[in-house]
């Protein structure tokens, strides 16, 4: 069973800290990994796409993989309220001709004024 | 650009009525694929078209049928509508190569009473 798995949350920090968001997979094969922003009541946004093994930054954000311990993470630098939604980790799937993405259940973040 | 669009927004249905929920991209991509989200669930894959002229099964296609009509339109019909179908169905698509990033619609809320 090829799995995407986070921790649902809430996690809840402080506005100006650092949010942590964790994902790990089980398909080893898996070669491109995808976080997505999703607002209550509205459709996932694609926030962040990381293929190689490192870090990827983009302003706030940094993607961060780990290929040999099947892991992705996503740092928020200087938390801000209107971060507050759930973020979906999304894995391509294998075999990659498909297109189709797994994807996790979700982790709340909750940022406190 | 209007990216990917939905309609409609929002659904009521009886038991046993039938609906067809209709998804354009105007971004020429490739791939097109529908989801279900439920609470608790995370994001579940209906049914995906790789390319024109071609569709597959994903995680839970029972009750559900789609057409790739064209390269920008995919449709979800539910022939005989239940409860359990209650849920917001989310379309994408994606350029079906390389990374495959997927762009969402807004979703079309259903409630099947």
């Amino acid at each position: 069973q090829k799995e995407v798995e986070q921790n649902s949350g809430p996690l809840s920090v402080p506005e100006g800290a650092i949010a942590s968001l964790n994902c790990t997979y089980s398909d080893r094969g898996s070669q491109s990994f995808f976080w997505y922003r999703q607002y209550s009541g509205k459709s996932p946004e694609l926030i962040m796409s990381i293929y190689s093994n490192g870090d990827k930054e983009d302003g706030r954000f940094t993607a961060q993989l780990n290929k040999a311990s099947q892991y992705v993470s996503l740092l928020i630098r200087d938390s801000q309220p209107s971060d507050s939604a759930t973020y979906l980790c999304a894995v391509k799937g294998v075999p990659s001709n498909t297109g189709k993405l797994i994807f996790g259940q979700g982790t709340t973040l909750q940022v406190k004024p | 650009n209007a990216g990917v669009t939905q309609t409609p927004k929002f659904q009521v249905l009886k038991t046993g009525q039938s609906m067809t929920l209709q998804c354009a991209q105007d971004m020429n991509h490739n791939s097109m694929y529908w989801y279900r989200q439920d609470p608790g669930m995370g994001l579940r894959l209906i049914y995906y078209s790789a390319s024109e002229g071609t569709t597959d099964k994903g995680e839970v296609p029972n009750g559900y049928n789609v057409s790739r009509l064209n390269k920008r339109e995919f449709s979800l019909r539910l022939e005989s509508a239940a409860p359990s179908q209650t849920s917001v169905y989310f379309c994408a698509s994606s350029d079906g190569q390389g990374a495959n990033e997927q762009f969402f619609g807004p979703g079309t809320r259903l409630t099947v009473l």
